[in-house]
């Protein structure tokens, strides 16, 4: 089985603050890796898949980048809507990171 | 746009089944993988498995063998059933939209809002 894990677990940071969350899969998974927001009793929310593509209708201050096992999500210029904890997931056995959880400092 | 609407019985008791189905609107059901994760209050995500329109599946090892998840393409509805429910299987059920791309790669694209399901005699 394919394990991931996010790093950190929690983060706080400030409004226009650059923050960055760390993925790493116990195997090497290529660019099959996606990145999903969920906020307090929503659904998860699809930002990026295939490592660096942005999903329609997410804004650009959201990135991606990384290959094999190490991978990472950036946010520049935080803004007030970007609180949440966010999930890296493979795709090649469905497997999810545990979450960071991103807070306002 | 498309949705995704779950729905079923909020409490089960042990040891008994549990039967969720998830209702798709405003799009197609043919060509998506029609799948299931669920949410412990405070925990991480898990993948339960997929049912493809034609009625394939695959699941998540960890919980193969207590679970059956059907498609009834003329609804335009899909369904779980979690067998031999303990309280460890209380938790957010969120069906989703699973969309394969030309590469390969594999992503949840539409969710439903969820239905927190509860163990408990």
């Amino acid at each position: 089985d394919i394990q991931m894990t996010q790093s950190p677990s929690s983060l706080s940071a400030s409004v226009g603050d650059r923050v960055t969350i760390a993925c790493r899969a116990s195997q090497s998974i290529s660019k099959y890796l996606n990145w999903y927001q969920q906020k307090p009793g929503k659904a998860p929310k699809l930002l990026m898949y295939a490592a660096s593509t942005l999903q329609s209708g997410v804004p650009s201050r959201f990135s991606g980048s990384g290959s094999g096992t190490d991978f990472t999500l950036t946010i520049t210029s935080l803004q007030p809507e970007d609180f949440a904890t966010y999930y890296c997931q493979e795709s090649y056995s469905t497997t999810f990171g545990q979450g960071t959880r991103l807070e306002m400092k | 746009q498309v949705q995704l609407q779950e729905s079923g019985p909020g409490l089960v008791k042990p040891s008994e089944t549990l039967s969720l189905t998830c209702t798709v609107s405003g799009g197609s059901i043919s060509s998506y993988y029609w799948s299931w994760i669920r949410q412990p209050s405070g925990k991480g995500l898990e993948w339960i498995g997929y049912v493809y329109y034609s009625g394939s599946t695959n699941y998540n090892p960890s919980l193969k063998s207590r679970i059956t998840i059907s498609i009834d393409t003329s609804k335009n509805q899909f369904y779980l059933k979690l067998s031999s429910v303990t309280a460890a299987d209380t938790a957010v059920y969120y069906c989703a939209r699973g969309y394969y791309d030309r590469s390969g790669h594999f992503y949840f694209d539409y969710w439903g809002q969820g239905t927190l399901v509860t163990v408990s005699s």
